[in-house]
């Protein structure tokens, strides 16, 4: 079975300051995809950013990147430059070939000003 | 492009009747949906899987006689909340594959169901 988990309940960062979030997943399958979503109190889920498990090179999109260490299990996401906009929730979630997705528990993010 | 519209955003029913939840691909065809519980400050749980013109398939310990999902176009899936209770009481969200983006997935807007 396939796990996500995010260890940090809450954060908060300055606006225009740098935060990384923290995931790691569990599974045996060899391809897979790991997202980072974004989920402001609108409650409409935002895609931030995704990774290919084949893909060595890191993705980045904007102000976000992230830390993909496949042997780990590990895929954390930076936000560089944080913005009030930026204040939701994340979600890392796994997804693979049978197209269902893991979600971890979240991480709720403040972004101070 | 790439979007899900989901209805009703909110809704409040009594218990003991059932409640339709809609989820309609603008823009494309959604051959596959998936749909999904979130309680208060929790994550997503999946519930089920619904194809197009299949039956869903429902994830372990989601009872398919309370949530009746149907997906009988393609652009069309539908949750009904059977002779729904209090516990029932959630944030329903739907979501959809993009085929023509490289494992892409955009998400409906949510519904909130309360049971009173």
């Amino acid at each position: 079975a396939q796990t996500v988990t995010q260890s940090q309940p809450e954060m908060s960062v300055q606006e225009a300051e740098t935060v990384t979030l923290s995931c790691t997943y569990d599974t045996s399958e060899s391809n897979y995809y790991l997202f980072w979503y974004k989920q402001p109190p609108s409650r409409q889920m935002i895609l931030v950013i995704r990774q290919e498990a084949y893909k060595q090179q890191n993705a980045t999109e904007n102000r976000f990147s992230v830390n993909f260490q496949k042997a780990a299990k590990s895929f954390s996401l930076k936000i560089s430059d944080s913005q009030l906009g930026d204040t939701a929730m994340y979600f890392c979630a796994f997804g693979n070939n049978f197209n269902k997705f893991y979600f971890g528990s979240g991480t709720k993010l403040n972004v101070k000003p | 492009g790439a979007v899900v519209s989901q209805h009703p955003s909110r809704v409040i029913c009594k218990s003991g009747t059932s409640v339709k939840i809609e989820c309609r691909s603008l823009d494309f065809q959604a051959t596959t949906m998936f749909w999904y519980r979130q309680f208060p400050k929790q994550s997503l749980m999946l519930m089920a899987t619904s194809n197009e013109g299949s039956k869903a398939t429902y994830e372990q310990g989601v009872e398919k006689d309370k949530f009746l999902i149907n997906h009988a176009s393609l652009t069309l899936s539908t949750l009904t909340v059977t002779s729904a209770h209090p516990e029932d009481s959630s944030f329903y969200i739907c979501s959809a594959r993009v085929p023509e983006l490289n494992y892409g997935y955009t998400f409906g807007s949510g519904t909130r169901l309360t049971v009173v």
